[in-house]
């Protein structure tokens, strides 16, 4: 099962929106609404953001939104701030003995 | 809250078995309906599910992994451990426990991770 596709960076200044993709196959993102974001600062436990393609965990900000098309994913950050500064990947559910693939990585940066 | 530690040895031989635990306050790793999950990030490299156990005592490995790692729980002391036999470098990473609220993964919440080298 090969990785999940996601750009290395993005970046947008204080209050503007920025949007990260993840690119899988139709063996994962394609077949499946079990699409996840989490959110990773250096030295802190991740934080789920997004699950089942669109739905927030509570206390996760509704600047945060996810999406799905095909084999890719979204995930849409509005009204950039400070705190968004961290690394973003994805994931998907296979379905198969190796259940869940994760994305390369996405470094957003507030500028 | 719940909330999850990882503790284990940061430096581990070649060929020898790596062995992390992951604690769990604020909550029961006896409760239905969760899995208890490791996840280990190379540098550089993505996140990679290692394997999961739920309280029944089942669990689900890495194929690639599959021959190397138990995971178990340990109930009395509310916490899962990892084992991991026969380490090379490749397995230096930083090592993550996570708790599963769904078995097509969703991961809710996760320890903050602790780097595992392996020496030659």
């Amino acid at each position: 099962q090969s990785a999940l596709t996601q750009p290395p960076s993005a970046s947008g200044s204080p209050g503007q929106s920025v949007a990260i993709s993840c690119t899988g196959t139709s063996s994962d993102i394609g077949s499946y609404k079990y699409v996840s974001w989490y959110q990773l600062h250096p030295g802190k436990a991740p934080k789920l953001i997004i699950y089942e393609v669109s739905k927030r965990p509570s206390g996760v900000p509704d600047r945060f939104s996810g999406s799905k098309s095909g084999n890719t994913a979204s995930l849409t950050v509005s009204g950039l701030q400070a705190e968004d500064e961290a690394d973003y990947y994805c994931s998907s559910y296979t379905g198969s003995n190796n259940p869940f693939v994760f994305g390369t990585g996405t470094k957003v940066t507030v500028l | 809250q719940v909330q999850l530690q990882e503790s284990g040895p940061g430096l581990v031989k070649a060929s020898q078995t790596l062995s992390l635990t992951c604690s769990v306050s604020g909550g029961s790793v006896s409760s239905a309906g969760y899995s208890w999950t490791w996840f280990r990030q190379s540098a550089g490299k993505e996140l990679e599910w290692i394997g999961r156990v739920y309280v029944s005592g089942s669990t689900d490995y890495r194929p690639s992994l599959k021959s190397r790692i138990t995971i178990s729980l340990d109930t009395s002391k509310n916490q899962f451990s990892l084992r991991l036999t026969s380490v090379t470098a490749a397995d230096t990473a930083v090592y993550y426990c996570a708790r599963g609220v769904s078995a097509e993964g969703t991961f809710d919440i996760w320890g903050q991770g602790t780097m595992v080298t392996v020496s030659s």
